[in-house]
């Protein structure tokens, strides 16, 4: 059964960057069959995609976050990580990683999400 | 890149059917068949119940169904059930190679 975890920490102080990692288990991450992503949800709000890796390390961005977004993947450690740099007060939110089947671009397994909170 | 129009809010009643809409644009929803509809909980984590406009995953149950005309793709659930009570997510793929989700629709079964 596949498993994504995120990590890293939980607060994050306004203006510096938000970095977590993904571990995937019970699959491989160099897997042809799909793109790992990163999903985030404000309290109380909706779904927001934030981007996509593919295993060859091609990325894809939300527009609106493009400038501040990192994704890398590590396949010798089957994980890959997100950086988002700048943060404000509105970048807090629960960050899922996710599993996006390639041929029909559904996010079909999600992680359990780790809530960031920016704050001084 | 613009969030997808989903209504904020529906309701029906046990037994009955409603369907939720999901409107996007012709660079979206209208260019590709990739729509996919998540169901979430209260504190949990979405599920996967449509992918590519209408199909369903293994194990969700065929009172939901999905479907699309233009611009927009709908979201039906018949049979209504007190555990169908939920957020409903759309998501589509677009033509700049990224992802877009709806607003969100919160269903209450009366």
């Amino acid at each position: 059964q596949l498993q994504l975890q995120e990590s890293g920490p939980g607060l994050v102080k306004p203006s510096e960057t938000l970095s977590l990692t993904c571990t995937v288990s019970g699959g491989s991450i160099s897997s042809s069959n799909y793109y790992w992503g990163w999903i985030r949800q404000p309290p109380g709000k909706g779904l927001e995609w934030i981007g996509s890796i593919y295993y060859s390390g091609t990325t894809y961005y939300n527009p609106s976050l493009k400038t501040r977004v990192t994704i890398s993947v590590d396949t010798s450690k089957n994980q890959f990580s997100l950086k988002l740099s700048s943060v404000i007060a509105a970048d807090t939110a629960v960050y899922h990683c996710a599993r996006i089947y390639r041929s029909g671009r559904e996010v079909d397994y999600w992680g359990q999400g780790t809530l960031v909170i920016v704050s001084s | 890149q613009s969030a997808l129009t989903q209504p904020a809010s529906v309701s029906g009643s046990p037994g009955q059917s409603i369907t939720i809409s999901c409107t996007g644009t012709s660079s979206d929803v209208g260019d590709y068949n990739f729509v996919s509809w998540y169901q979430q909980h209260l504190g949990k984590v979405p599920q996967l119940i449509i992918y590519d406009v209408y199909n369903r995953p293994s194990g969700v149950s065929n009172r939901f169904s999905g479907s699309k005309s233009g611009n927009t793709a709908s979201l039906t659930i018949s049979g209504l059930q007190a555990e169908d009570e939920a957020d409903y997510y759309c998501s589509s793929y677009t033509s700049t190679s990224s992802w877009v989700f709806g607003g969100g629709t919160k269903l209450t079964v009366l």
